[in-house]
């Protein structure tokens, strides 16, 4: 049970685009879910944390402007990096509370590569 | 400010060795403990500590929450080289969830 699929696994854009990427939980409904970067041999750092219909609470020193983060569904968390740069490649991961259980999933990653 | 220390950061082993691994944290509104094995990809779930004093055990793996003192320990007994890993604890409050900077355990043959 309580499994979150994550999209793209690896992406590679251009400087200056958006990237959108999805996290979707399949099995359960994820009202809570957390967004993290991890950089090369760093632990995970906690973005921002989204819940389901309202917005999102940034940590601070991420720009809102920069990642967007939408929690429209039950079922469905998207952060998008805008105008990515190459200072934004990095492994995105984001993670949802399972209610029954009060225990976390995580989704598989997004390595995005900006060049 | 909510904070979550590991220690070692680093930490080198012999097969059959037993290693303790150590966080604690200073978190508000604490709900959980979670301890992770982090190899290339996502992070796999090992234990989840809600309760003082009780120790849990997944084979060779074992972890004690102390809520009084505010740290927990994950223990690997007769280690092997399949347990190289990061090893990344994280303390869940009300409504976030934050990570330790994790111990990186190498074990050579």
């Amino acid at each position: 049970g309580a499994v979150v699929s994550q999209h793209p696994s690896r992406v590679i854009c251009k400087s200056g685009t958006s990237v959108k990427i999805e996290c979707r939980s399949l099995d359960f409904q994820a009202t809570t879910m957390f967004w993290y970067r991890q950089f090369p041999k760093k632990s995970l750092m906690l973005m921002a944390t989204s819940n389901e219909g309202s917005k999102a609470t940034y940590e601070q020193g991420v720009e809102k402007d920069k990642f967007l983060i939408n929690h429209a569904s039950l079922t469905l968390s998207t952060l998008t990096v805008t105008s990515a740069h190459p200072e934004d490649s990095s492994f995105y991961i984001c993670s949802a509370r399972v209610q029954t259980n009060y225990g976390y999933t995580f989704g598989s990653g997004t390595r995005l590569t900006v060049v | 400010e909510d904070k979550v220390v590991q220690s070692p950061l680093s930490l080198v082993v012999h097969e059959g060795d037993t290693v303790t691994l150590n966080c604690s944290y200073e978190v508000t509104n604490f709900r959980s403990l979670l301890w992770y094995k982090q190899e290339k990809k996502a992070p796999t779930f090992l234990f989840m500590l809600t309760s003082s004093g009780i120790e849990k055990k997944s084979g060779r793996l074992s972890s004690i929450l102390d809520k009084k003192e505010l740290f927990s320990i994950l223990n690997i007994t007769a280690t092997q080289t399949g347990d190289s890993a990061i090893y990344l604890c994280a303390v869940a409050g009300n409504n976030d969830m934050r990570f330790g900077a994790g111990t990186r355990l190498t074990v050579k043959p």
